[in-house]
């Protein structure tokens, strides 16, 4: 079965500095993608990247990276340069083949991120 | 534009009665989805649909069903079997291969009274 786990419930950060959010897999599918989502207190969520378990270069998007360590089943969100706006809910999410032929996707629990001036 | 539209935004239903929570995305998908969300959790998948008339069961199906009869549309309702059904209900879509994103709804906050 494929599980994400979210170790950080909430953390904080001040603005223009950079922050990373944990995020670690397991899976038994050699193929697999990893996402990263946002979601505002407004409630939608926001997809800011993907990284592919066969993509040699770490995933980026703007402020956004990824930090892709395969072996250690990590997949960890680096925001560069904090803004206010950057507050929010950040959800790390998996799909692979192991159930649901690539359609279903799984969601961490979640880490509330908090922006501080 | 394209994208997923959810309707109602607020649903407010008495305990006992089936409520259906409507789904309808233009963006050609072929994958549709159901997950609930409650205060401070993540997404929990309840439904996801790959082709029309076919749907299985996410993680916390009961007490839930879906209907996939047309591409662009995939309602949930939630019966009274549904022990604790007040929550945020988010639909998504995507293109359903393995790098594709999902797209979001706006989301329903069903709350039952």
């Amino acid at each position: 079965a494929q599980k994400i786990t979210q170790t950080q419930p909430g953390m904080f950060v001040q603005e223009k500095e950079a922050v990373t959010l944990d995020c670690t897999y397991d899976t038994s599918d050699p193929s697999y993608g990893l996402f990263w989502y946002k979601q505002p207190s407004s409630g939608e969520m926001i997809f800011l990247i993907y990284q592919g378990s066969y993509d040699q270069q770490n995933a980026t998007e703007g402020r956004y990276s990824l930090n892709f360590q395969k072996a250690r089943k990590s997949a960890n969100l680096v925001i560069s340069a904090s803004q206010l706006g950057d507050s929010a809910m950040y959800f790390c999410a998996m799909r692979d083949g192991n159930s649901g032929g690539y359609q279903k996707v799984t969601f961490g629990t979640g880490t509330k991120l908090q922006v501080i001036p | 534009d394209g994208g997923i539209t959810q309707s109602p935004k607020y649903l407010f239903r008495k305990e006992g009665q089936n409520v259906t929570l409507s789904c309808e995305q233009n963006l050609n998908h072929d994958a549709m989805y159901w997950y609930r969300q409650d205060p401070g959790q993540g997404l929990r998948l309840i439904y996801y649909s790959q082709i029309v008339n076919d749907f299985q069961k996410g993680d916390i199906a009961e007490g839930y069903s879906v209907s996939r009869e047309k591409k662009e549309s995939f309602p949930l309702t939630v019966t009274s079997a549904q022990k604790n059904p007040t929550a945020f209900y988010l639909c998504a879509s995507s293109m359903g291969l393995l790098k594709h994103e999902q797209f979001f709804g706006p989301g329903t906050r069903l709350t039952v009274l």
